[in-house]
């Protein structure tokens, strides 16, 4: 198996443009996790999704940020619009059930 | 005071060390988690464990759940272990939240 799997891997972009994340899950996970990653508050858990139905939204900072599972191996994380503010590095992972989980490579997003 | 602690911080160490690096939490905890972060930025999951020991190669884990407490420990140190490493604690009432700890940057110098 690949891995998770991200992309795009470097995304630079102007204030106010939409941003679209999107993350390819192990196959036979149905546990998905995106994290943000910042110097000056680490990793932050955004939403977990558990077979395609999101149970924890509660990280995701405002209505900018909007995360969709349209099947069961691929998720989006979109920002509309995007601002300084969230330049950090986006990590999804995935895991059978609550097992170990496996990040992907990361979206490092700058947002001038 | 964090919910899971880390020490050191910081480690710099030579090749062929013994390294030990320690996670204490004071949560309720239902596993633990050890990851490692390579200077390009990858995560990647080392150990997941909710009692006693586990080794992998060189690596090694251990919990004691009465003390709240966990090393990783790394022998025969290398450069290529240099990387932030860890610890990350499943919550007792969740099944899926972990809380994290700040993390070690370890460096190996040949």
């Amino acid at each position: 198996d690949a891995g998770v799997i991200q992309s795009p891997r470097h995304e630079v972009t102007e204030m106010g443009q939409e941003v679209t994340l999107r993350c390819k899950l192990i196959s036979g996970h149905n546990s998905l996790f995106w994290y943000r990653q910042t110097m000056m508050r680490g990793l932050e858990l955004l939403i977990y999704f558990n077979n395609n139905v999101p149970i924890d939204d509660s990280g995701m900072p405002e209505d900018r940020f909007s995360a969709k599972m349209p099947n069961a191996s691929f998720s989006t994380l979109k920002i509309q619009p995007s601002e300084p503010r969230d330049s950090a590095v986006y990590f999804c992972a995935s895991s059978e059930n609550w097992g170990t989980q496996y990040f992907g490579p990361g979206t490092r997003l700058l947002v001038l | 005071k964090n919910e899971v602690e880390q020490s050191p911080q910081n480690l710099t160490a030579q090749e062929g060390e013994f390294i030990t690096i320690n996670c204490s939490y004071s949560v309720g905890i239902s596993a633990l988690h050890w990851l490692q972060q390579h200077p390009g930025g990858g995560i990647v999951s080392l150990f997941m464990l909710s009692s006693g020991k586990k080794k992998h190669g060189r690596l090694i884990a251990t919990i004691n759940i009465q003390e709240k407490h966990s090393s990783l420990h790394i022998t025969a140190s290398h450069p290529r272990d240099s990387a932030v490493y860890i610890c990350a604690v499943g919550l007792a009432d969740s099944n899926y939240q972990l809380i994290w700890g700040a993390g070690t940057k370890l460096i190996i110098k040949p």
